[in-house]
């Protein structure tokens, strides 16, 4: 069964460091997603793809976030500097068309200190 | 923007009993609402959704209601099972292909089955 792959799964890193994360979609999935979810919150989407091109990225920080998705497949989310208000679970998801079903990895859990 | 309430935030319920998850949203515009479910150390999974031409959806022991002109959906677990336990989270969607469209989630409910 194809999978959202997601890298690392565990992060920790001190604040002011950069860190980034790893997506590849399951193949065919025009639309990518990143979400961040605090620990006992719902997922908050940061940035949305259709194929390259970003569709919403209003709730992303972008003076320290950052998200590209090159050649229209994998992904990466860049955060720097890190703060410790950044520590949460980092979720990708893609799907086939816009509004249906989402498809998410396992995350990447990142700890800053 | 769109807004998702959910509650409770926690459900302890008797195995074999039923359990019930309540959501409400903010703007009319929105169209579909789905519900997924996140077990520990896993990213969520959708379980069931709904249309707002439609106003109730069921798949075995799972169903989901949607009451659009009080803006507010259900999701109904009957026959509750331990596999059930996991956090569940409702959401809800606009139509179309720009940010209007992007799916907002609920704050979640963690639902634990007592054997």
């Amino acid at each position: 069964e194809a999978e959202v792959a997601q890298s690392p799964r565990y992060k920790i890193t001190e604040k002011s460091q950069a860190v980034a994360f790893w997506c590849d979609p399951i193949s065919g999935h025009a639309t990518l997603y990143w979400y961040r979810q605090i620990l006992g919150q719902g997922p908050e989407l940061l940035v949305q793809f259709q194929d390259e091109s970003v569709v919403d990225d209003s709730q992303l920080p972008k003076d320290r976030f950052s998200a590209e998705r090159l050649k229209g497949v994998d992904s990466t989310l860049k955060i720097q500097p890190a703060e410790l208000g950044d520590s949460a679970m980092y979720l990708c998801a893609s799907s086939l068309v816009v509004e249906r079903e989402l498809f998410f990895g396992e995350g990447s859990r990142l700890t800053v200190l | 923007g769109e807004n998702v309430e959910q509650h409770p935030s926690t459900l302890s319920v008797q195995e074999g009993d039923s359990a019930v998850i309540k959501c409400t949203y903010s703007d009319s515009a929105s169209n579909y609402f789905p519900w997924y479910k996140q077990e520990l150390g896993k990213g969520p999974q959708l379980i069931i959704d709904i249309r707002s031409n439609v106003g109730e959806k069921k798949d075995q022991r799972i169903a989901v209601t949607l009451n659009k002109t009080a803006k507010h959906f259900s999701l109904h677990i009957t026959e509750t099972q331990p596999e059930d336990s996991a956090v569940y989270f409702c959401a809800a969607s606009g139509p179309g292909y720009s940010s209007a469209s992007k799916i907002i989630f609920g704050s979640g409910t963690r639902l634990s089955i007592r054997p």
